[in-house]
């Protein structure tokens, strides 16, 4: 069963440095999203992307977010600039066309600390 | 805007007890309601889904129906066993161009032999 794929599973980085969060969505789909989890809160929408370009962000997403999907099979998250307050788990997540429109496949995940 | 209020956890079960997970929404338009359920060391998986009024979504023995007068999807099992002890969250979406997902905080429930 085709699944999504996310690497690092856990990432830890000094404040200040960039991450790069990848994941690989399922390959016929075309609706990718990035959530986040803060320890012990909700899982939260970051920002979905739609045919190369961002559809919509949350105020999450600031100008130190970005995504991007260099190959016809990655979708990363980079955060440039991290902050303490950035130590979350991470989830990707895509979405197909058809008979499970409405259904998002989650992948299982990147911890990232920031010390 | 959009939010999903879940019944605080833990919750912790002996094997055959009967399950309730109370979830309630406030949405603008039609929204569709899901379980999901995190497992340890593991995604997010869909568990059931009901896409309007009165829809029952069931998996695995789960169920929940969607109570449009009540703005309620609480998800039930009559039986639960130790391998269902996992993360559940309650979520929705109202549809538009990008079905983004509002979710629960989630709710941890053990379920000892």
């Amino acid at each position: 069963e085709p699944e999504v794929t996310q690497t690092p599973s856990h990432q830890v980085t000094q404040m200040g440095q960039e991450v790069i969060l990848r994941c690989v969505p399922i390959s016929n789909h075309l609706y990718f999203y990035w959530y986040r989890q803060i320890l012990g809160q909700k899982v939260e929408f970051l920002v979905s992307f739609y045919n190369n370009e961002i559809s919509e962000k949350s105020e999450i997403f600031d100008d130190q977010f970005s995504v991007e999907r260099p190959d016809g099979s990655n979708f990363t998250l980079k955060i440039r600039s991290t902050k303490l307050e950035d130590s979350a788990m991470y989830f990707c997540a895509s979405r197909g066309a058809g008979g499970t429109y409405n259904e998002q496949f989650f992948g299982p995940g990147t911890r990232l600390t920031v010390l | 805007g959009n939010s999903v209020t879940q019944m605080e956890g833990p919750v912790t079960l002996s094997e055959e007890a009967f399950l309730t997970i109370n979830c309630t929404y406030t949405a603008t338009g039609y929204p569709s309601l899901f379980w999901y359920v995190q497992y340890p060391g593991e995604g997010l998986q869909l568990l059931l889904k009901a896409t309007k009024a009165d829809d029952k979504g069931s998996n695995k023995g789960f169920e929940a129906t969607y109570r449009k007068e009540t703005t309620s999807f609480h998800l039930e099992k009559g039986s639960v066993q130790v391998s269902d002890s996992a993360v559940y969250f309650c979520a929705l979406n109202s549809g538009g161009s990008n079905y983004k997902l509002t979710f629960g905080k989630g709710t941890l429930l053990t379920v000892n032999p």
